[in-house]
């Protein structure tokens, strides 16, 4: 069965830290990854990523996947409160797109 | 429009009542997904059209739920004989292609009383 596995499922660290999110994944031919931010109602575009190894990157947070182990990380250095929000993998497969549970960041100041 | 506008917002009914949802996707994006999102959940995938046309109509929950998409624009996904379970954030998203990265509304509130 397609799944999309997120963790952890909730996180709190302090402003300033680094922070490490995990998706792994089991998804029939498998197309693309994606991370989205979703802070109180829709979620926003992060990072789209289809091949292994080439990390993607914008400000302070950046992605990279490994098709092998069928997993992918999402890192935030420097933390901001504004990062504060659930981040969301989904994993696009045949005519089907699978969303992970998310990981519920909290930063405190 | 600038971005993919939902209505309603909220939407409050009794059980057994028909609900419709709509969606007006980003103008010139091909492709529109629907999306569930329970308290504390992900997002359950329902459905996606490419234009008008659904290839995959698996994702939905159950024959209550339907979902139509007029040319490449406006949508409406419609549950007939509502249940307490179907109580829901319904988000929608569209994207300029199918598998590009979705742009998503701000969701419909359903609440089944």
């Amino acid at each position: 069965e397609d799944k999309v596995v997120q963790s952890p499922l909730s996180l709190v660290v302090h402003e300033g830290d680094t922070v490490t999110l995990n998706c792994s994944y089991e998804v029939t031919n498998f197309r693309s990854l994606l991370w989205y931010k979703q802070e109180k109602k829709a979620p926003t575009f992060l990072f789209m990523l289809t091949s292994s190894g080439i990390e993607k990157k914008s400000g302070r947070l950046s992605s990279i996947l490994d098709k092998k182990e069928l997993f992918s990380i999402l890192n935030i250095t420097a933390t901001q409160t504004g990062d504060s929000a659930v981040y969301l993998c989904a994993v696009e497969g045949d005519d089907k797109i699978i969303f992970g549970k998310g990981t519920r960041l909290h930063i405190l100041p | 429009g600038a971005g993919v506008s939902q209505s309603p917002s909220n939407k409050v009914t009794e059980k057994g009542k028909d609900v419709e949802l709509r969606c007006d996707p980003i103008s010139g994006h091909t492709a529109l997904y629907w999306y569930r999102q329970r308290l504390g959940q992900g997002l359950e995938f329902l459905i996606y059209f490419q234009g008008n046309s659904a290839p995959d109509k698996s994702g939905l929950p159950s024959d209550r739920f339907s979902a139509e998409r007029t040319g490449e624009s406006v949508s409406t996904l419609t549950i007939q004989r509502t249940q307490q379970e179907d109580s829901a954030v319904y988000l929608c998203a569209s994207s300029l292609y199918y598998k590009q990265p979705q742009h998503f509304g701000d969701g419909t509130r359903l609440s089944i009383l």
